[in-house]
């Protein structure tokens, strides 16, 4: 089945510093969602993109795509105490599918 | 955040013991999700459904059933809870198949 590995697992920045967490899926993606969990909380949408090579922003987040749909980053520049959080990629086989999961990355930011 | 309710927030059982979880929306959302998550392993699909009286299994459906008998809940049986149920339960709902709006959780643990 499809399986999609999200790296680091943890990763310990200081504040100011910039932050990527990776995913790579073993199938080609429709399309792939990022989602973040602050502690205690509930995954929330950030963002999904579709198109082979596709960059998004949004403020200090940049979404990338592969450009062959199997592989996807995020990355924060400059991150804040409030960046902290796991963050998951989730990849969508195809338009019927369901989808699947990133084990995450949990972001931890010392002020 | 989306209309979602989760019920229970936190459970404790004993083994051997049914337990049901539901979820509840407000939002008209044709399909809804129940996850569960676990220290490692992001978000696992238990099972899911498209519609009322439509369910599938997803990835980790041994052990649960499910039941959607109106278009607003969703329920989740744990037959006879086993200490391996021991987990996180988190309810999704989408329009579509893109973007899913997540519950507060369910905590639940099996003594």
């Amino acid at each position: 089945g499809q399986q999609v590995m999200q790296i680091p697992q943890y990763q310990h920045v200081q504040e100011g510093e910039d932050f990527t967490t990776y995913c790579n899926s073993s199938t080609t993606l429709s399309n792939i969602q990022w989602y973040k969990q602050r502690p205690g909380g509930h995954p929330v949408f950030l963002i999904q993109l579709v198109k082979s090579g596709e960059v998004k922003k949004q403020k200090r987040l940049t979404f990338q795509f592969g450009e062959a749909k199997k592989n996807s980053s995020l990355h924060i520049t400059a991150t804040q105490t409030t960046d902290v959080g796991t963050y998951f990629c989730a990849g969508q086989a195809d338009a019927g599918n369901m989808l699947t999961f990133g084990g995450g990355t949990r972001l931890m930011v010392k002020p | 955040d989306a209309g979602i309710t989760q019920s229970p927030r936190h459970k404790v059982t004993e083994t051997g013991t049914p337990v049901t979880l539901r979820c509840h929306q407000t939002e008209n959302h044709r399909y809804m999700y129940w996850y569960r998550q676990d220290p490692g392993h992001g978000l696992r699909l238990i099972h899911y459904s498209y519609g009322v009286k439509d369910t599938d299994k997803g990835e980790v459906s041994d052990g649960y059933s499910v039941s959607r008998s109106k278009t607003e809940d969703f329920l989740l049986t744990l037959e006879s809870a086993t200490s391996s149920q021991t987990s996180v339960y988190f309810c999704a709902i989408s329009r579509g198949m893109n973007e899913q709006f997540f519950g507060p959780g369910t905590r639940l643990t099996v003594l």
